[in-house]
């Protein structure tokens, strides 16, 4: 089945500056990211996802690029604000006919004052 | 997601006892998922539904049963088989698109579940 990797585990950053969270994903039929923020105790939201058929999708400050070659995606957040404080998990969505979603195991985001 | 109601917000499971968590969506979506989280483990998946009367096991079933006997409901229940199910839990759905569930999936508040 899938495996995804997430890196690193925690990251601390200063306001306004760029935050990068890399996966790595093994199945190379994979053809579905999408990244989801969690604050402390609430549900994680989807915040940005790509598609296997695109190199990079960007929405305001935040932006997503793929590389199906080396099976790896990543999560691009620039002049971080506080309430970017979360933890950040990536997914991969296995082709084939169960479509399920397996998850990294998050990136604990502070961005310090 | 408002269109996804999980109750109750915590729960408290007794030795031997079985626990249901509801998961309830007016979204019209035809997929459900329940997830486990546990600090530093992401979200594995427990169970999943992709059409009423149907569902199939994810990736750490064991001591879980659900069912999904209407298209708005998917309640999971925690039995005396699992012996360490204190965690939040997370109850999730898409919609399909043709024959496809390549689609976001919408998450519940989720539900945490402790041992007394």
């Amino acid at each position: 089945g899938e495996n995804v990797e997430q890196h690193p585990s925690t990251l601390s950053v200063q306001e306004g500056d760029s935050a990068v969270i890399k996966c790595t994903y093994s199945d190379s039929a994979s053809n579905y990211f999408p990244w989801y923020k969690q604050e402390l105790g609430k549900r994680p939201q989807l915040i940005i996802d790509i598609r296997s058929n695109v190199g990079e999708k960007k929405d305001q400050r935040i932006a997503v690029t793929l590389n199906k070659t080396a099976k790896h995606f990543s999560l691009h957040i620039t002049e971080t604000q506080p309430e970017d404080s979360a933890v950040y998990f990536c997914a991969a969505r296995s082709g084939g006919s169960n479509y399920k979603l397996t998850f990294g195991k998050g990136t604990l985001l502070t961005v310090n004052p | 997601d408002g269109g996804i109601t999980q109750s109750p917000k915590y729960l408290f499971r007794k030795e031997g006892q079985n626990v249901t968590l509801s998961c309830e969506q007016n979204l019209n979506h035809d997929a459900m998922y329940w997830y486990r989280q546990d600090p530093g483990q992401g979200l594995r998946l427990i169970y999943y539904s992709q059409i009423v009367n149907d569902f199939q096991k994810g990736d750490i079933a064991e001591g879980y049963s659900v069912s999904r006997e209407k298209k708005e409901s998917f309640p999971l229940t925690v039995t005396s088989a699992q012996k360490n199910p204190t965690a939040f839990y997370l109850c999730a759905s898409t919609r399909r698109t043709g024959s496809s569930f390549n689609q976001p999936q919408h998450f519940g508040d989720g539900t945490r579940l402790s041992i007394l």
